[in-house]
């Protein structure tokens, strides 16, 4: 069974700082990875999507990278901001199942002045 | 362009009662599906639709119930409402295969059972 976690559960940073938040899965047989933004009450915006063929994408000051055969992806965030604060998530559709995702529970960005 | 719109964004009911969470996406995408999420426990999924006149069950689906006549509607229904049903609602929609694209997501229901 897919499971996905992300590790650190919550982060807190000055402003400025470049970091890195982890997502690892544990069946590489993926079809693709979406990284998500939650704001505190909000839905979900999509910030990133990799397919399985694919290594990295990048969005302005994100980057997530793909390495499927470790199971892993990061998303890198440049020069943080205070807008950055929210809830990170990565969710993976498994290959042959791309009609779901299994979601991570996300971490807790918070970004200070 | 609109996406993925729910309704209501808030709802409280009493235990028992019945209603019906609504979406509606105005992307054509074949895929749709609910969510619920939960403190710790991330969104789980409860139905999905791969297409008008095709559901199927998620990870937890007990107590809930879809239909898809359409492909831009895909209506929530709670029979009886518990206070497990407490959560918040997340409809999601796809092109689905082969498009490049990910998940679209609504806004939400804030849902309370009391």
């Amino acid at each position: 069974k897919q499971e996905v976690t992300q590790i650190p559960a919550a982060l807190s940073v000055p402003e400025g700082e470049n970091l890195v938040l982890n997502c690892s899965f544990t069946d590489s047989a993926i079809y693709n990875l979406q990284w998500f933004r939650q704001d505190p009450g909000k839905g979900l915006t999509s910030l990133l999507l990799i397919q399985s063929s694919q290594r990295e994408q990048t969005s302005g000051r994100l980057n997530a990278s793909l390495d499927k055969s470790s199971g892993r992806s990061t998303l890198y965030i440049a020069a943080s901001q205070p807008g950055d604060s929210a809830t990170y998530l990565c969710a993976v559709a498994p290959f042959g199942n791309t009609d779901k995702l299994i979601f991570g529970t996300g971490t807790r960005l918070q970004v200070f002045p | 362009n609109a996406g993925v719109t729910q309704t209501p964004k808030f709802q409280v009911l009493k235990t028992g009662q019945s209603m019906t969470l609504q979406c509606a996406q105005d992307m054509n995408h074949e895929y749709m599906s609910w969510y619920r999420q939960d403190p710790g426990m991330g969104l789980r999924l409860i139905h999905y639709s791969v297409g008008a006149g095709i559901t199927d069950q998620g990870e937890v689906p007990n107590g809930y119930n879809v239909s898809r006549s359409t492909t831009e509607d895909f209506p929530l229904r709670l029979l009886s409402a518990a206070p497990s049903q407490t959560s918040v609602y997340f409809c999601a929609s796809s092109p689905g295969l082969g498009f490049g694209r990910g998940y679209t997501f609504g806004s939400g229901t804030r849902l309370t059972v009391v």
